[in-house]
């Protein structure tokens, strides 16, 4: 089954708002990074996270640093560049950095 | 900083011929993937290699073979091409942390 499970799917925003993107891991995971997809399809990574939160301008992300069971990733004050597809994934203890995806959230951004 | 270059950014194969996709980075990596999007949809790991010479494979290795010829590059061949697939081939590299990807080959098989 898949290992990491992410919600919602899909959402809509108008801008200025706040909301946040959530992946559940089905295992411990070692680690976890966030990418967004452009309409190109190239994948950009927004956070690697170990642990802890890391914040990049109006997007923040966490790491559940005691279970190591599911990350978040906000965006806060959404602008219209933040439409696209937005992937979590995580890499299992002991598999380095081998990835498992989450089947995505497509985020639409509308003035 | 470092860049993944795929080639070629787009390929049209026929129905059961056999098609091979390179990706080169020069991030000195020491580990490199190959995933498969189809539209829509998340991404599956193929194949993997953790050093030049090494191959391991993914969740969906059935229908395709790779080569780490030397650390820089990893290929992939499909060694059928299904009629009517379409999907985006992305290669990856690692140093064990982060991920970085590149911009993908675009597979039509006519």
């Amino acid at each position: 089954g898949d290992q990491v499970e992410q919600s919602p799917s899909a959402l809509s925003l108008h801008e200025g708002t706040d909301s946040a993107l959530r992946c559940n891991f089905t295992t411990t995971m070692r680690s976890v990074q966030w990418f967004r997809q452009n309409s190109r399809g190239s994948l950009i990574s927004l956070f690697y996270l170990a642990s802890g939160t890391k914040e990049n301008g109006r997007l923040k992300s966490a790491f559940d640093s005691k279970e190591r069971r599911y990350s978040t990733l906000h965006i806060r004050d959404a602008q219209l560049e933040d439409s696209g597809t937005y992937f979590c994934a995580a890499a299992q203890q002991g598999t380095g950095s081998k990835l498992s995806f989450g089947k995505g959230a497509k985020l639409t951004v509308s003035p | 900083g470092g860049i993944i270059t795929q080639t070629p950014k787009f390929l049209i194969g026929q129905e059961g011929q056999k098609l091979t996709l390179k990706c080169q980075q020069n991030f000195n990596h020491d580990t490199m993937y190959w995933y498969r999007q189809d539209s829509g949809k998340g991404l599956r790991l193929i194949y993997y290699s953790i050093t030049e010479n090494d191959l391991q494979k993914g969740d969906l290795s059935e229908g395709y073979d790779a080569s780490r010829e030397k650390k820089s590059s990893f290929s992939l061949t499909v060694t059928s091409a299904q009629k009517n697939e379409m999907a985006v081939f992305l290669c990856a590299s690692s140093m064990d942390t982060e991920v970085f990807f590149g911009k993908g080959t675009r597979l039509t098989v006519v």
